[in-house]
C-alpha cells in the first residue's frame, strides 16, 4: 500500500501570509496526486488534481507542484476563508490513500 | 446539477449489519468509478472502497471482506453493505464521484451519514 505523510500536521499563519504544505507518498505516484480542502462538519472540497491542475471554481491564490514522491500545495495571499484542513491524496494504485491532513489556523 | 445524497447510517451494535446509500443526480453513477471515504470522530479521511464504470471493486484491507460496495443502476444510486461492524467503523461516511480523465479525483461528494457502532 502506498502511505502518504504531509508536513507539518499544523500550521499557524497570517492573513495575507503564503503557505506551503508538503505531501509525500512512500514510492513514486507520478502525477496520481490531488489536493482537497475540509471545514469543520462539511464535506470535502476538491482544489488540485493531477498534482498541479486547479479544480474550475477554485481560486487561483491555490496552486499544486511536485511529481514522483514530492509534492506542494501553496496558497498565496491567504484569506479568512482558507483557515481549514488540507489532505492529499494518491489515486495511482487502486487502493487510494490519504495524507494525515495539515490543519491551517489563525495566528 | 451534480448532487450526491447519503442515507442509511445510524446506531448499530458490534457484529451488526449496516447498508448505506448514495442516491445521485446530474449524472449517471454506472458510467463513473464511485468511491466511499469515512471519517472517524476527530480524524482524517480514509478511504474505503471504489467501484469502477466497468463493475470492478476494489476494499481497504481495514474493511476488505467485511464491507461491499455496489450500484443500482435503474435507481441510479450507489451502496455500501457493512457487515461484522465492529467500533473502528464509527465514522462519517461519504460517496463521492471519482471523476476519471487519466488521472481519478473526487470532484463531488455527499454530505456524509454517521455510523455509530456501540453497545
Amino acid at each position: 500500500d502506498i502511505q502518504m505523510t504531509q508536513s507539518p500536521s499544523s500550521l499557524s499563519a497570517s492573513v495575507g501570509d503564503r503557505v506551503t504544505i508538503a505531501c509525500r507518498a512512500s514510492q513514486s505516484i507520478s502525477s496520481y496526486l490531488n489536493w482537497y480542502q475540509q471545514k469543520p462538519g462539511k464535506a470535502p472540497k476538491l482544489l488540485i488534481y493531477a498534482a498541479s491542475s486547479l479544480q474550475s471554481g477554485v481560486p487561483s491564490r491555490f496552486s499544486g507542484s511536485g511529481f514522483g514522491t514530492s509534492f506542494t500545495l501553496t496558497v498565496s495571499g491567504l484569506q479568512p476563508e482558507d483557515f481549514a484542513t488540507y489532505y492529499c491524496q494518491q489515486s495511482y494504485s487502486t487502493l487510494y490513500s490519504f495524507g494525515q491532513g495539515t490543519k491551517l489556523e489563525i495566528k | 446539477e451534480v448532487q450526491l445524497v447519503e442515507s442509511g447510517g445510524g446506531l448499530i451494535q458490534p457484529g451488526g449489519s449496516l447498508r448505506l446509500s448514495c442516491a445521485a443526480s446530474g449524472f449517471t453513477v454506472s458510467s463513473n468509478y464511485m468511491s466511499w471515504v469515512r471519517q472517524a470522530p476527530g480524524k482524517g479521511l480514509e478511504w474505503v472502497s471504489v467501484i469502477y464504470s466497468g463493475g470492478n471493486t476494489y476494499y481497504a484491507d481495514s474493511v476488505k471482506g467485511r464491507f461491499t460496495i455496489s450500484r443500482d443502476n435503474s435507481k441510479n444510486t450507489l451502496y455500501l453493505q457493512m457487515n461484522s461492524l465492529r467500533a473502528e467503523d464509527t465514522a462519517v461516511y461519504y460517496c463521492a464521484r471519482d471523476r476519471y480523465s487519466g488521472i481519478p479525483y473526487f470532484d463531488y461528494w455527499g454530505q456524509g451519514t454517521l455510523v455509530t457502532v456501540s453497545s
